[in-house]
């Protein structure tokens, strides 16, 4: 069974840091891309980073670029988002999810809150 | 950037009836277009992708037709468990991946 596991979230000040991580399981992790997807509360979807195979191919939103770092490590069946300069704006549940274009998995997400 | 607008925002449908939900994209994306289904507090479930092919284990009943920049979501007998709120997504001219507002599907 494909699990993705997130984890990481919490309350962090304007101008901080997290690190998102996502625990995958069941399939063969380094045979696929990996996104993050975001939702800020009662709103809708939006990309925010992916990854290929490899790693050696990184995409992110406008909003996110030079802030936000996506990685992951193939060893740990491991995908990570590193978030630096929190905003306000950047408060949303992160999903974790398998594949680029149409992601058929998803995790269950987890909240970042960017507030003081 | 391609932009995604879908109508109406809300949709209300008695159970049993036929729902039809539009999407449209500010460019064409052929036939690059999902849709997903999300209830509160989960995570989005793919439905359909390549505009009309059915994901893995969803009824028969969810279809999905168009290509270029007009699309429809098509649920042809609302059931209970089909309440909940619809996406469209293109991922024909990527990065990045633009989603749709979405659609609240709720009961009549």
């Amino acid at each position: 069974e494909v699990q993705l596991v997130e984890s990481g979230g919490g309350l962090v000040q304007p101008g901080g840091s997290l690190r998102l991580s996502c625990a995958a399981s069941g399939f063969t992790f380094s045979s696929y891309w990996m996104s993050w997807v975001r939702q800020a509360p009662g709103k809708g979807l939006e990309w925010v980073a992916n990854i290929k195979q490899d790693g050696s191919e990184k995409y992110y939103v406008d909003s996110v670029k030079g802030r936000f770092t996506i990685s992951r490590d193939n060893a740990k069946n491991s995908l990570y988002l590193q978030m630096n300069s929190l905003r306000a704006e950047d408060t949303a549940v992160y999903y974790c999810a398998r594949g680029y274009s149409t992601p058929g998995y998803w995790g269950q997400g987890t909240l970042v809150t960017v507030s003081s | 950037e391609i932009v995604m607008t879908q109508s109406p925002a809300t949709l209300s449908v008695s159970p049993g009836e036929r729902a039809t939900l539009s999407c449209r994209a500010s460019q064409s994306v052929s036939s690059n277009l999902a849709w997903y289904q999300q209830k509160p507090g989960q995570a989005p479930r793919l439905l359909i992708y390549g505009a009309s092919t059915r994901a893995t284990g969803i009824p028969a009943r969810f279809s999905g037709s168009g290509s270029g920049t007009e699309f429809t979501l098509t649920i042809s007998s609302l059931q209970s468990e089909d309440f909940a709120v619809y996406y469209c997504q293109q991922y024909n001219n990527w990065p990045p991946v633009t989603f749709g507002g979405g659609t609240k599907v709720e009961i009549k």
